[in-house]
């Protein structure tokens, strides 16, 4: 079946810092979406991406649909420490919506 | 404001009884789903319904049951048959095809004692 490789599974870094973190998929997807996990919470969609090479920002949040339509990156600039918490990619192919495994992300002040 | 509903924030549950959670939308959205979230790990698809009165079995149907009668509310009953029911649940609701992406809810953690 359709799966996506979420890397890297969990990083630790200082306040300030730029984090990249990239979905891939053997399979080709219409739609890439980038959601964000508070604790405790649901998860919150943070970016939609519809086109192969699109690259959409949302205030300090950047993300691209790969040009093979296999991948999809997410990079957060100058973060803080309220960018805790886990990062999912998911892709939809058909009616089918597929979820990454997530990064956990820890800020350290 | 339109959302997502879960309900009860924690449950606590007795081996061998089943318990039902509750999740509503007044977003009018035709497509609704639950997922299953272990700690440290990812999302887990239990069933979805994209329509009144169907559903289909997910990843990890077994030991669950679903309804969906009205479009609002799509419950979740966890069964004794299921056999490590102890979870974080998430609701979640999108538009027909799921293009636009999810809203999910806020979450069930159950844990059986």
């Amino acid at each position: 079946g359709q799966q996506l490789n979420q890397s890297p599974q969990s990083m630790f870094i200082q306040e300030g810092e730029d984090v990249s973190m990239n979905c891939t998929s053997s399979s080709i997807f219409n739609t890439w979406l980038w959601y964000k996990q508070d604790p405790g919470e649901g998860p919150v969609l943070l970016i939609a991406l519809y086109k192969a090479g699109e690259l959409t920002s949302n205030g300090r949040l950047t993300a691209q649909f790969g040009i093979t339509r296999k991948d999809s990156f997410l990079n957060i600039s100058a973060s803080i420490p309220s960018d805790v918490g886990i990062y999912f990619c998911a892709g939809l192919g058909g009616f089918k919506t597929i979820f990454g495994a997530g990064t956990r992300l820890f800020v350290k002040a | 404001d339109g959302g997502i509903t879960q309900s009860p924030k924690y449950l606590f549950r007795k081996e061998g009884q089943n318990v039902t959670l509750s999740c509503e939308q007044n977003l009018n959205h035709d497509a609704m789903y639950w997922y299953r979230q272990d700690p440290g790990q990812g999302l887990r698809l239990i069933y979805y319904s994209q329509i009144v009165n169907d559903f289909q079995k997910g990843d990890i149907a077994e030991g669950y049951s679903v309804s969906r009668e009205k479009k609002e509310s799509f419950p979740l009953t966890v069964t004794s048959a299921q056999k490590n029911p102890t979870a974080f649940y998430l609701c979640a609701s999108s538009i027909s095809s799921g293009a636009r992406g999810y809203t999910f809810g806020s979450g069930t953690r159950l844990t059986v004692v």
